[in-house]
């Protein structure tokens, strides 16, 4: 089965918020990480947090993790039209694994 | 900081036909990554490189793809003969022993007719 695993698809309406999950198997990733990718473009880094962590803000985005049950989310909050992409999940121990992607319409 | 580079950005060629891919990490990075990423899908690691040792290419097929990182600095990725379902987006990826940041390039989009 897979390493990672997102839900493919997330639609809101602009200035919700948007949750977005992630589980992955490998108990011992150190490094958890959100990507975004808009069509045709290459991979940008959002954010990433340590798995001694919990919790990382950075403005918009809060990322949560939760070491027990291998489940990582990034919440957007004020989601904006120009959010709307395919957020990736991807975990790093030593390889770095990525999930199916995640992709995000924001409605007017 | 100049950022990982990739060439070509874009190939077309048959099937049967061989490519080869060409990548150069930021400097002084020690990892450097493979992936395949097919329309739809997430990134799929095919290599992995520290310096110029292999790590991890347990999911490359290696009956058509090989890969090289020359003196630990630039790589190259092949594919021969090539097939249909190779069409997809290569990425190249350079991590630093320090900085956690795995660092991108945009990728070459191989197209098999």
């Amino acid at each position: 089965g897979e390493d990672v695993e997102q839900s493919l698809f997330l639609s809101v309406r602009e200035g919700d918020s948007s949750v977005i999950n992630c589980t992955y198997t490998d108990s011992s990733s150190t490094y958890l990480y959100w990507y975004k990718q808009e069509p045709g473009a290459g991979l940008q880094l959002l954010t990433y947090i340590f798995s001694n962590m919990d919790m990382k803000q950075d403005q918009r985005l809060t990322v949560l993790l939760n070491k027990k049950d291998k489940h990582l989310s990034l919440r957007i909050a004020d989601t904006q039209t120009g959010d709307s992409a395919i957020y990736f999940c991807a975990e790093r121990n030593n390889d770095m694994r990525f999930g199916a992607g995640t992709r995000l319409t924001v409605k007017p | 900081e100049a950022g990982v580079a990739q060439s070509p950005r874009y190939k077309i060629i048959e099937k049967r036909q061989s490519v080869a891919f060409w990548c150069n990490p930021i400097s002084g990075h020690a990892t450097l990554y493979w992936y395949q990423q097919i329309l739809g899908q997430g990134p799929k690691l095919l290599i992995q490189f520290q310096n110029n040792g292999v790590v991890d290419d347990s999911q490359l097929p290696k009956d058509r793809f090989s890969a090289e990182r020359l003196k630990g600095v630039d790589s190259t990725l092949k594919i021969q003969p090539a097939k249909l379902e190779d069409s997809a987006v290569y990425l190249c990826a350079s991590v630093s022993g320090v900085n956690t940041e795995a660092f991108f390039g945009q990728g070459t989009r191989l197209t098999v007719v």
